[in-house]
């Protein structure tokens, strides 16, 4: 069975710092990975998906990248602001089912 | 505007007392599921459907029902709620490769 793993479960950073978030996932046979950012009370939000196929996305900031030999997908986040304090979930779609796995999520503070 | 609308976006009842949850999609997305969220256990799916008339069980259904009559609505139904099912409710969709888009929850008291 899918286990969704992020480790730290909080985090707080100075503004401006480079930083990474972890996921690991115990199953490699998974059919995408997704990174989604959830603000308090709201929905989340999706910033990146990579495809089995693929080892890394970026959009502006952000970085993902997914190695599923060891399991593992970080989210690099660049120069860090206080915008970005939030929680970020990863969660696993495993290969031949439909269930999205997801980790419990790190909680991130960009101090100003 | 691409979008998935859930209504209620709170809702408190009694022990009971039969309720639906609604969830509605503009993309045109085949796949549609149910997650509840709670602290320390993170997101869980409750149910999803790859298409009109398929549905299936995700980890946590029991307690609830659902329906998939047309393509963009899959309603999360449930006959006979119990404190356990307090909760906040994420319907979500996504279509092809393209990623989850989720509506933004409805917080359920059950008392």
């Amino acid at each position: 069975k899918q286990e969704v793993t992020q480790i730290p479960a909080a985090l707080s950073v100075p503004e401006g710092e480079n930083l990474v978030l972890n996921c690991s996932f115990t199953d490699s046979a998974i059919y995408n990975l997704q990174w989604f950012r959830q603000d308090p009370g709201k929905g989340l939000t999706s910033l990146l998906l990579i495809q089995s196929s693929q080892r890394e996305q970026t959009s502006g900031r952000l970085n993902a990248s997914l190695d599923k030999s060891s399991g593992r997908s970080t989210l690099y986040i660049a120069a860090s602001q206080p915008g970005d304090s939030a929680t970020y979930l990863c969660a696993a779609l495993t290969s031949g089912t439909y269930k999205y796995i997801f980790g419990t999520g790190t909680r991130l503070k960009v101090l100003a | 505007e691409a979008q998935v609308t859930q209504n209620p976006r709170y809702l408190i009842t009694v022990t009971g007392k039969k309720l639906t949850v609604t969830c509605s999609q503009n993309m045109n997305h085949e796949y549609m599921s149910w997650y509840r969220q709670d602290p320390g256990l993170g997101l869980r799916q409750i149910y999803y459907s790859m298409n009109v008339e398929v549905t299936d069980k995700g980890d946590v259904p029991e307690g609830y029902k659902v329906s998939r009559k047309e393509k963009r609505n899959f309603p999360l139904i449930l006959e006979s709620p119990s404190p356990n099912q307090t909760s906040l409710y994420f319907c979500a969709s996504s279509g092809g490769n393209s990623p989850l888009h989720f509506g933004n929850g409805t917080r359920l008291t059950v008392t």
